[in-house]
Parts: structure tokens; sequence; C-alpha cells
């Protein structure tokens, strides 16, 4: 199979402080890292796309200083909510890129998410 | 601009009904198509996926039809069960090693009524 961990499943945290969430790839090297944001209701909004030992790639609208994420290992990645506020409420996701042997057809495989909660 | 149109939005099938999920895309340069499942409070989870060399693909009650030159594809759940109740996303790939480069669907809400 392939498994993707992530950590907290849900936090709780005052306004203006910094939160990290981990996304482990448990049984795989993940090439690659994606994080997504998603609201109720909603689809998936891809926040940033990261590769081991790189930095991130945030997508137009994210705000980098804010959204820190670090790849420090073909199976560990981390998305770092810095200063956070109730308006970053909100359920993250992480996904896995696992290669294709064959060479063509690589897929994402997501965490369980990480319901945050800013107060 | 949304590279791939998912419909309906919401969809309400009876217990034992077919439930029938469209995607749209334009780029043809996609050549991968995976669906994902999704529970309340969880991530989305895998649930089957296409390639252009078939038409179609079957695994267990879950069916993909995929039609290249019209470049839609659709997922097909029979026999539908309540245990189905979730959101559907079709997503869409050009070729990569890496499974770089996704672009999702809007996602269906699903509701199997017993």
């Amino acid at each position: 199979g392939a498994v993707v961990s992530q950590h907290p499943s849900r936090v709780i945290c005052k306004s203006g402080t910094s939160v990290k969430i981990e996304c482990r790839s448990l049984d795989f090297q993940a090439t690659t890292m994606f994080w997504y944001r998603q609201f109720p209701k909603q689809s998936l909004m891809l926040m940033a796309t990261s590769n081991e030992g790189s930095k991130a790639t945030y997508e137009q609208g994210v705000e980098k200083d804010k959204f820190l994420i670090n790849h420090a290992s073909l199976t560990l990645s981390t998305l770092t909510v810095t200063s956070a506020h109730p308006e970053d409420s909100s359920f993250y996701i992480c996904s896995a890129s696992r290669p294709d042997p064959r060479g063509r057809w690589g897929t994402q495989y997501f965490g369980p998410g990480t319901r945050l909660t800013v107060l | 601009q949304q590279q791939v149109k998912q419909s309906p939005q919401s969809l309400i099938v009876q217990k034992g009904g077919i439930s029938i999920i469209n995607c749209a895309y334009e780029n043809t340069a996609f050549d991968y198509f995976p669906w994902y499942q999704q529970f309340p409070g969880k991530g989305p989870a895998l649930l089957i996926a296409i390639r252009p060399d078939v038409s179609e693909k079957k695994e267990g009650r879950f069916t993909i039809s995929f039609n290249k030159s019209a470049k839609q594809f659709s997922l097909h759940i029979m026999d539908s069960q309540p245990g189905d109740s979730a959101t559907y996303f079709c997503a869409a790939s050009p070729p990569s090693y890496t499974g770089n480069q996704f672009y999702f669907g809007t996602g269906t809400s699903l509701t199997v009524i017993p």
C-alpha cells in the first residue's frame, strides 16, 4: 500500500501562536509532497509543492512567510502556520507523490488531514 | 481557470441505484485520471484510476468510463450503498513519473438513501 500519516489530527491554538503539522510517507519515498487547504464542503486548494532538499513552490496568493514548509527528507514534510489567526482555521491535508516505476504515472496519496482551530 | 470540470455538485441516490459523476477536461496532455473518495473529516483516498489506453476500468462496484475524443470521463457506482456516501473528486494529470501536477475537480457530494 501507500500510507501517508499526518500529525496532529486536530489542534486548537490561541491567536498569535505557531503550529507545526507533520506529513510522513510511511512505506515509500516521496519525491514530492503537496499541501492543500480545504474549507467545509469545498474542493482541495493547493497551497504549495515541496521537493526534498529544496525550497517549496507556493501557489499564487499563499503567503510563504506565513505558511513555512520544510521538506527535510524523502519521507517527511512539515507545514508551520506562523502567527496563526482565526481566519487560518481550516482543514489542512498533505499528499505524497509516489513515483511510478514504469516511468509515467506517479500518484498522489493523501494524509488524513489536520483540523486547525485558531481561537 | 478550472482545468477539470466536475458535475453534479451533489447527488442523491437510492440504495441499490447507480451513481454517476462526470468530469471533463480540455488539456489533451492529460493522460492519467484518478478518482478520490473523501469521508467527512478525513483525507481523500485513491479509489480507482484510468489511463487513456483503455475506455473502461472496473474495480468491484466502481467503474470509470473514459471517452478520449470527448475529453470526458465518469465514475459509475453500481448498487450504491449508504456507506458510499462521501465526496468524490476526479483529477487529471499529464504524464509524470513523480505524480506532480494533479488538477482536481470541484467535488461531488454523494448521498445514498437507505
